[in-house]
């Protein structure tokens, strides 16, 4: 199946800092990845979806200014936390599609916010 | 907006035995419904999925069954195995066909040796 990378796999930050996530399609071109951030033991939400050469679309109720968004090549995008604060500690997974429909998955960053 | 329910949250079963989780969803012209596993601190994996033009398909122990007119669509896991244990989460593709995915709330299936 396609591989999908993201790099760090976890960080500790101090609030107010900023904090950038890559997620990397590795054998497969993605004009589109997707944003996701889960809580413990709850569901994925969508956060955005990241448009290569374009700006990202976001899902109502995400800041993007808080959360940046870029999708400068083919195979990258980065997820930016800015100004961090305690309660953005999640974990972010991104997703990307190498065919109309099947996503497959990030390994996921683990971010906490002291 | 497109929503995707989940049920049960939590199931427990005895090994061998079946388990069927049940998810709706909201969106009647969703059109491809994907169910991930995930276990503890990784990420999801896509075990099965289906499209809108068919009403069930099968992967081995693993079976997924879509009715359009209701707006539900289940899987079902048989002979379950220790392994089995994790979260699985259904999900749905809303109409407006950007390829996001909306996610149920999950569920944690435990499976008792």
């Amino acid at each position: 199946g396609a591989v999908v990378s993201q790099h760090p796999s976890w960080v500790i930050c101090k609030s107010g800092t900023s904090v950038k996530i890559e997620c990397r399609s590795l054998d497969f071109q993605a004009t589109t990845m997707f944003w996701y951030r889960q809580f413990p033991k709850q569901s994925l939400m969508l956060m955005a979806t990241s448009n290569e050469g374009s700006k990202a679309t976001y899902e109502q109720g995400v800041e993007k200014d808080k959360f940046l968004i870029n999708h400068a090549s083919l195979t990258l995008s980065t997820l930016t936390v800015t100004s961090a604060h305690p309660e953005d500690s999640s974990f972010y997974i991104c997703s990307a599609r190498p065919s109309a429909a099947e996503q497959y998955f990030g390994p996921g960053t683990r971010l906490t916010v002291t | 907006g497109e929503n995707v329910e989940q049920h049960p949250s939590t199931l427990s079963v005895q090994e061998g035995d079946s388990a069927v989780i049940k998810c709706t969803y909201s969106d009647s012209a969703s059109n491809y419904f994907p169910w991930y596993k995930q276990e503890l601190g990784k990420r999801p994996q896509l075990i099965i999925d289906i499209r809108s033009n068919v009403g069930e398909k099968k992967d081995q122990r693993i079976a997924v069954t879509l009715n359009k007119t209701a707006k539900h669509f289940s899987l079902h896991i048989t002979e379950t195995q220790p392994e089995d244990s994790a979260v699985y989460f259904c999900a749905a593709t809303p109409s407006s066909n950007t390829g996001k995915l909306i996610f149920g709330q999950g569920t944690t299936l435990q499976v008792k040796p």
